[in-house]
């Protein structure tokens, strides 16, 4: 089946420690996204990258970096700089970056940080 | 972008049309409306969208006024499984980012 995987669903961290989300995507799609939701909050955009190898940040980037290696990945690593990472993480794609096509999302990291 | 105002929740019966609106009264000529929803956990998951004329899939039918500054989504017959929160958006041509907003809590009710 095609679509967006994330993993795992869940993930717990010690405050200070940096941890890493997958996401990976078999759509062939160019474009990848990254949001942060809160609790009974909509989501806000972190990174997007409309490229291999080119990323651009989104609302709140500060204490978050991304990596576009590979069109079929685009990992998220929450840093010790993040003030409050614990949040649902979600990623998504969609065939560019031009606003035309909808996004595609993947099922969502949940990161708890204590 | 154009901001977005929907009611906090809304509950239909369950094989009755559930019908959402939504106000974008500042909507500029090239913003489309979108529609998201998002089950309980999981990942938002695309609907419909439209720029001004009416459309419809599988799914709903998005109702768009003639002045574009309000639209309504409609699920023709709610089942259980479309309690949800359902987002409209207001997205620009050309813009990668969609802006959530808090949405609208829809309950079907048995």
């Amino acid at each position: 089946d095609g679509g967006i995987t994330q993993s795992p669903k869940y993930l717990f961290r010690k405050e200070g420690q940096n941890v890493t989300l997958s996401c990976e995507q078999n759509l062939n799609h160019d474009a990848m996204y990254w949001y942060r939701q809160d609790p009974g909050q909509g989501l806000r955009l972190i990174y997007y990258s409309q490229i291999v190898n080119d990323f651009q940040k989104g609302d709140i980037a500060e204490g978050y970096s991304v990596s576009r290696e590979k069109k079929e990945s685009f990992p998220l690593t929450v840093t010790s700089a993040q003030k409050n990472p614990t949040a649902f993480y979600l990623c998504a794609s969609s065939p560019d970056a031009s606003g035309t096509y909808e996004q595609y999302f993947g099922p969502g990291t949940r990161l708890t940080v204590t | 972008d154009a901001k977005t105002t929907q009611p906090t929740s809304m509950d239909c019966a369950e094989g009755r049309a559930a019908n959402l609106p939504c106000n974008h009264s500042t909507i500029s000529g090239n913003e489309y409306v979108y529609w998201y929803r998002q089950i309980h956990s999981q990942g938002p998951q695309y609907i419909i969208h439209g720029l001004k004329n009416n459309e419809t899939n599988e799914m709903a039918s998005l109702i768009i006024t003639e002045d574009r500054k309000s639209s309504t989504l409609i699920l023709p017959h709610a089942t259980l499984r479309d309690t949800a929160v359902y987002y409209c958006i207001v997205r620009p041509l050309g813009n990668e980012k969609l802006t959530f907003g808090t949405g609208t809590r829809l309950t079907i009710i048995p």
